[in-house]
């Protein structure tokens, strides 16, 4: 079967560093998606890994092992504006997105 | 019209209705899909196009239909309105039905059924 997970909430203090972990189970995967959505909005794109490593965007990187089914999402220097929910989703054999629960990032001052 | 528009924002609606639910895309792209998300879970895909013409059923495609008339719009229909497809609907695009394909979103409709 498939399956995705990651952490319902998480807690950091602005300008911190913070990781939030999903892993996940299919027979087919095209690759992992994170999307950022924030209270009330729409989910919008943060980041695609298909091959296994680190990419890196700005503040935001997210890495990926295929063979652990494990994906990380690492914020840096934490702003008031990152509070939001965090999506993992992978792309299963039919280029379907399974999507995890979110992570809901809360900011403390 | 830039990126997905969809209508209506919010609506209550009584146990039995019809009701359709209107999304929009000016970006050209070919696939188009809906999603529910309910607390606690995941999106869950409802019914996809991969191009004008063409649907396909999600994961959870009960007590909805779709068309694809054109590459634009991709209305989302249910039949007869239920109390648990309360939730929040969006659709969403990309430009491609396979491979890599970041998915642009709409910003939702709120649907409560009673």
């Amino acid at each position: 079967g498939q399956n995705i997970d990651q952490p319902t909430e998480m807690t950091a203090t602005e300008g911190a560093i913070v990781q939030i972990n999903c892993t996940y189970q299919t027979s087919g995967f095209n690759g992992l998606f994170w999307y950022q959505q924030h209270a009330g909005e729409a989910p919008t794109f943060l980041s695609y890994n298909v091959l296994d490593g680190l990419e890196e965007k700005g503040r935001f990187s997210s890495f990926l092992s295929r063979s652990k089914g494990y994906s990380y999402l690492l914020l840096k220097e934490l702003q008031m504006k990152d509070s939001a929910s965090y999506l993992c989703a992978f792309m299963d054999s039919n280029y379907q997105l399974i999507w995890g629960a979110g992570t809901k990032l809360i900011i403390k001052p | 019209i830039a990126g997905i528009t969809q209508a209506p924002t919010s609506q209550i609606l009584a146990a039995g209705r019809r009701m359709t639910l209107r999304c929009t895309q000016d970006m050209r792209h070919n696939a188009m899909y809906w999603y529910r998300q309910d607390l606690g879970l995941g999106l869950r895909l409802i019914h996809y196009s991969n191009t004008a013409g063409t649907t396909g059923k999600g994961e959870v495609p009960d007590g909805y239909s779709v068309s694809r008339a054109n590459t634009d719009d991709f209305p989302l229909t249910l039949a007869s309105a239920v109390p648990s497809q309360t939730s929040v609907y969006f659709c969403a695009s990309s430009d491609g039905g396979g491979e890599y394909n970041e998915q642009f979103f709409g910003p939702g409709t709120r649907l409560t059924v009673l």
